[in-house]
């Protein structure tokens, strides 16, 4: 079954530290997999994806299929970076995508 | 460009009523809709495919009877949930397909409604 795991609900990091969120995913195919970003009384909105293989914001995320991550890294953290983080895995089903989420990690950016 | 809009976006009802919400994409044309529900501090669960012009496709385990979807435009599919009770009390959110580039070897893209509180009394 198709499946994606972020296994930290929480991160908290200082400001200006390196931060990593991690993605597993479990597919038998080809995967698409995307991070989406949540700020604060706003909606979900996409921040990156793996086939575009380009820096948001200084994040960026690579496809590992031999471990099947996608983590997401930012060499160094900023306060507006707080805000929920989602992994998803896209699926495409008679001719339509699907997006199967993770459980989704709350990052919180210390001053 | 890509935005996604819902109607209302808070909504207090009592149990028993039917309650309908809109999601309109505003300014591209969207084949494919998404409904999602998403309880507190949980992530969002996909209840079902809205596809323009034909039944939506249901998740496991959600009752197309008591979540009827109607897309009946390329701009506009609607999630009635209907005879509310307090246990439907949740977050609701639309998406809508979009392909962003000429690229058949690109996906697309999912652009997400701001949501809708539901309360059911």
């Amino acid at each position: 079954a198709q499946r994606v795991t972020q296994p930290e609900k929480l991160l908290s990091v200082f400001k200006g530290a390196p931060v990593e969120l991690k993605c597993n995913y479990s597919y038998s195919g080809s995967p698409e997999l995307f991070w989406y970003v949540q700020y604060s009384r706003q909606r979900l909105q996409l921040l990156l994806r793996h086939i575009s293989r380009e820096s948001i914001k200084g994040f960026t995320a690579d496809l590992n299929k031999g471990e099947t991550s996608f983590h997401l890294k930012k060499p160094f953290a900023q306060e507006e970076d707080s805000a929920m983080y989602y992994c998803a895995l896209s699926l495409v089903i008679q001719g339509a995508q699907k997006l199967v989420f993770g459980q989704g990690t709350r990052l919180t950016i210390n001053p | 460009g890509a935005v996604v809009s819902q109607h209302p976006s808070r909504v207090i009802c009592k149990s028993g009523t039917s309650v309908k919400i809109e999601c309109r994409s505003l300014d591209f044309q969207a084949t494919t809709m998404f409904w999602y529900r998403q309880f507190p501090k949980q992530s969002l669960m996909l209840m079902a495919t809205s596809n323009e012009g034909s039944k939506a496709t249901y998740e496991q385990g959600v009752e197309k009877d008591k979540f009827l979807i109607n897309h009946a435009s390329l701009t506009l599919s609607t999630l009635t949930v209907t005879s509310a009770h307090p246990e439907d009390s949740s977050f609701y959110i639309c998406s809508a397909h979009h392909w962003t580039s000429g690229d058949l070897r690109d996906p697309g893209e999912q652009f997400f409604g701001p949501g809708t509180r539901l309360t059911v009394l």
